[in-house]
């Protein structure tokens, strides 16, 4: 089955800076999501992101397809933004057809 | 509008007891999913229905997991015997059509086995 790599797996960072969280995938997809999972175990969508670029407020994301990765922009980070970023994908053509998570980066912000 | 809810939030059982986890997908949802989260890791893919087909069970860990969606709305998935292993976060999450959609996740049900 299709392979899903996410890095860093843990960032601190202060108050107001900014990160980039990277996913790397084995193989082709037809759907790629982004998710935040907040202290109680919600799981946020962020983005759907199969190809392309979007942005919505301070999160952007983009997936590159052709290389087979995606990355996602937090800036101007707050300490609600803390918790653990989750890339999941669906591989395109064959395998299960439920989500494939990679394993997380868990982002803490600071005061 | 409402978004995908999932009841009980939380069980204890004894173990070898069986259980009944409920989901209710977004009105009009034809896809449902069921996932398993075990602690700090990431959520893993147990079965998919379209409408009341269950098309893939490929992720169930063994024939103790049975779930069911009769009329292709509320689903239930069922653990019988009930061992300390199964403790984990059931999610469950429901998209439009299929699973080249957005997925729509709900709070969970944490189940612990003692």
């Amino acid at each position: 089955g299709i392979q899903v790599e996410q890095s860093p797996p843990d960032l601190i960072l202060q108050e107001g800076a900014n990160s980039t969280l990277r996913c790397n995938f084995s193989d082709s997809v037809n759907n790629l999501q982004w998710f935040h999972q907040n202290p109680w175990g919600q799981l946020i969508n962020l983005f759907y992101i199969p190809s392309g670029t979007k942005q919505n407020g301070r999160l952007s994301a983009t997936t590159v397809a052709t290389e087979r990765y995606s990355l996602l922009y937090i800036s101007s980070s707050q300490t609600t933004d803390s918790g653990v970023y989750f890339c999941a994908v669906v591989e395109r053509g064959g395998g299960a057809d439920g989500l494939t998570f990679g394993k997380g980066t868990h982002l803490i912000i600071q005061p | 509008g409402a978004g995908v809810s999932q009841s009980p939030r939380y069980k204890v059982a004894k173990r070898g007891q069986d259980v009944a986890l409920r989901c209710d997908p977004i009105s009009g949802h034809v896809s449902l999913f069921w996932y398993q989260q075990a602690l700090g890791q990431g959520p893993e893919f147990l079965t998919y229905f379209q409408n009341e087909a269950q098309l893939d069970k490929s992720g169930l860990p063994s024939d103790r997991f049975f779930a069911e969606r009769p009329e292709g709305s509320v689903s239930t998935l069922k653990i019988q015997r009930t061992q300390q292993e199964d403790s984990a976060v059931y999610l469950c999450a429901s998209s439009p059509t299929s699973s080249r959609e957005t997925q729509y996740f709900g709070p969970g049900t944490r189940l612990l086995v003692l």
